[in-house]
């Protein structure tokens, strides 16, 4: 069973400002299937990327997504109030699916 | 656009089953997977269990003695189960869609809070 660990717990930054997120798996994620959440309080989760570095639609580019094997990261350039938020990882390469604990963007 | 409900009771007593049912709109079941997700009040998220339209299944081994998974093609739905029940398992409960070719969660219901207590 994997074990995906996000840090940091929480990153305070101002607007315009970039933020980097990191997910470290405990194995090796096969197939990069390693995807990224924002999280909104009251609201569901939304895809911002998958594949490890695919935005997914509608999102906006600066939001990137690189790594491979058990070490991943979300960037986020030039921060904007809107995208205070909580960012978590997701790996479904192997069963179970597990999320990571999450990362509190705070702007 | 594709859309999915979540429905059922909001509140559920110990040692009962809770009972929620998916419905998806702009879009048919078929063909996908589905998942269930759940989330307890300010924690993280874990995987319950998923289906395939056709009623192949996957459920996470931290819960699969006490869960079902079934779909309805036919409503365009697909239900959960879970069994015996504690305050363990209050959470916002949410369906969701397998995005095909690469399987993560691209649409995801509101969610809904089921609470257990007596």
């Amino acid at each position: 069973e994997i074990v995906l660990a996000q840090s940091p717990g929480t990153l305070s930054l101002s607007p315009g400002e970039r933020a980097t997120l990191s997910c470290r798996a405990s194995q090796s994620v096969r197939n990069n299937y390693l995807a990224w959440y924002q999280q909104k309080p009251g609201q569901a989760p939304r895809l911002l990327m998958y594949g490890a570095s695919n935005r997914a639609t509608g999102i906006p580019d600066r939001f990137s997504g690189s790594g491979s094997g058990t070490d991943f990261t979300l960037t986020i350039s030039r921060l904007e109030p809107e995208d205070s938020a909580v960012y978590f990882c997701l790996q479904h390469g192997s069963s179970p699916r597990a999320f990571g604990q999450g990362t509190k963007v705070e702007i | 656009q594709v859309q999915l409900q979540e429905s059922g009771p909001g509140l559920v007593k110990p040692s009962e089953t809770l009972s929620l049912t998916c419905s998806v709109s702009g879009g048919s079941i078929s063909g996908y997977f589905w998942s269930w997700i759940r989330q307890p009040p300010g924690k993280g998220l874990d995987w319950i269990a998923y289906i395939y339209y056709s009623g192949g299944t996957d459920y996470n081994p931290s819960l699969k003695s006490r869960v079902t998974i079934s779909v309805d093609t036919s409503k365009n739905q697909f239900s959960l189960k879970l069994s015996s029940v504690t305050a363990a398992d209050t959470a916002v409960y949410y369906c969701a869609r397998h995005r095909l070719g690469g399987y993560e969660f691209d649409y995801w219901g509101q969610g809904t809070l089921v609470t257990v207590s007596s």
